[in-house]
């Protein structure tokens, strides 16, 4: 089945130290996407890709950094300048007007 | 900078009944494409309906239907026959058409709440 997997569903970071979210898509979508889900807020953009080894900043990304070595691999790292990192984080693709979504990863920072 | 207003952060209907859900966006663009996303509680997003900018004629998608004023800047979703799998977040969305792959700008979301 095509589609976005994202792991782990829950992770839990200690404050200071970096954890990097995984997202693999098998849709053989060119652009993907990073976003940042807090309660009462929409989704928020951190980082998009819309080619391999090409990435732009989103609305939010500082705290964070995104790599692009493969067209199936979109990782984020949440870095320890993320000063409120503990969210709700959705990675999507897309090849044209529709996103698809993964099922998200919930970080916690302890 | 294009903005997606959902001014109803909690909504509730009786099963079988209609409930139209509200948004609001702003631009200066012409094309552009509007969507109505569902978040259940498992939190994966789905899309509902989507409208072209350019498309007079309001999408509709089985029970879900859209009501697009391109004038008013007014895209909101109508909901009939509720059940209770319809219980979810629904977020409204902006994308411009200028490229193929511009950024989506969301709304802060609607929880709609089915009665049984």
């Amino acid at each position: 089945d095509g589609g976005i997997t994202q792991s782990p569903k829950y992770l839990f970071r200690k404050e200071g130290q970096n954890v990097t979210l995984s997202c693999e898509q098998n849709l053989n979508h060119d652009a993907m996407y990073w976003y940042r889900q807090d309660p009462g807020q929409g989704l928020r953009l951190i980082y998009y890709s819309q080619i391999v080894n090409d990435f732009q900043k989103g609305d939010i990304a500082e705290g964070y950094s995104v790599s692009r070595e493969k067209k199936e691999s979109f990782p984020l790292t949440v870095t320890s300048a993320q000063k409120n990192p503990t969210a709700f984080y959705l990675c999507a693709s897309s090849q044209g007007i529709e996103q698809f979504f993964g099922p998200g990863t919930r970080l916690t920072v302890l | 900078a294009q903005t997606v207003t959902q001014s109803q952060p909690e909504m509730s209907v009786q099963e079988a009944e209609t409930v139209t859900l509200s948004c609001t966006y702003d631009t200066s663009e012409s094309d552009y494409y509007l969507f109505w996303y569902k978040q259940p509680p498992s939190r994966q997003m789905i899309l509902v309906i989507r409208q072209e900018a350019y498309k007079q004629q309001n999408a509709t998608e089985n029970r879900f239907s859209v009501n697009f004023q391109k004038a008013a800047k007014s895209f909101s979703l109508k909901i009939s026959d509720s059940q209770l799998g319809d219980a979810a977040m629904y977020f409204c969305a902006y994308r411009s058409a200028k490229t193929s792959y511009d950024k989506v700008i969301f709304g802060p979301g609607t929880s709609l709440s089915v009665i049984p």
